[in-house]
């Protein structure tokens, strides 16, 4: 079975501070690989998305970036922490070539910019 | 345009009652997914059921049934016996496309559930 891991679970930063999220997916090879963001109460809003090593595409643009260094690893990053970046992170795993597309999702980081 | 709508923000149902939680969407494309995702107090987002814009039939997963009526964009969410655990956020999605990679995937807003014993 697949499992998908995030850490860390909890963060609290800086602003102005660097951050580094990652992903792991295990059970599964060439997995799609999704970034979401979630602000307090509200719905998903998706960041990035990968389908391969390397191959990062980003739906909203602003101070965030994407890494995609091992096929099943997927890193957020940002240099330089704005308060608004504040929120729960959520990262998610699909089928490659599956026709439902349903997405998996890990238990989340908690990213409180102060 | 909101792509997904989800009317009810918050919803009580009595424990062992059914509940139906209503969602509409708006595309224009005619193949597309449609999904709904339970999100407890820890956070994490549970995959319930899919039905595609193809699938003659709702789609059901346990006590859970999707109420797919096509021509009127709805894909209500149908919950049988409620039981205390059901107690969430609950959100529709919509995967428009067929020829993707799951990127053009839009949530609602989402409802609260509350289940009451």
């Amino acid at each position: 079975s697949q499992t998908i891991h995030q850490w860390p679970a909890t963060l609290v930063q800086p602003v102005g501070s660097p951050l580094s999220l990652e992903c792991t997916v295990e059970g599964t090879s060439n997995p799609n690989l999704y970034w979401y963001r979630q602000a307090a109460g509200r719905g998903l809003q998706l960041l990035f998305y990968s389908v391969g090593i390397g191959q990062i595409s980003s739906e909203v643009p602003q101070n965030l970036s994407a890494s995609r260094p091992q096929d099943r690893q997927f890193i957020l990053s940002s240099k330089k922490l704005l308060l608004s970046d504040s929120g729960f992170y959520l990262c998610a795993w699909s089928f490659h070539g599956r026709q439902s597309y349903e997405q998996y999702f890990g238990p989340g980081t908690r990213l409180t910019v102060t | 345009a909101q792509k997904i709508t989800q009317t009810q923000p918050g919803m009580f149902v009595q424990e062992k009652e059914a509940v139906t939680l209503d969602c509409t969407y708006d595309t224009s494309d005619p193949s597309y997914g449609l999904f709904w995702y339970k999100q407890p107090s820890s956070g994490e987002m549970i995959f319930l059921i899919y039905q595609g814009s193809y699938d003659q039939q709702n789609a059901t997963e346990g006590r859970y049934s999707l109420n797919f009526q096509k021509a009127r964009k709805s894909a209500n969410l149908v919950i049988s016996a409620s039981q205390l655990g059901d107690s969430a956020m609950y959100f529709c999605a919509m995967r428009e496309g067929g020829d993707n990679y799951g990127q053009n995937f839009v949530f609602g807003p989402g409802t609260r559930l509350s289940v009451l014993p």
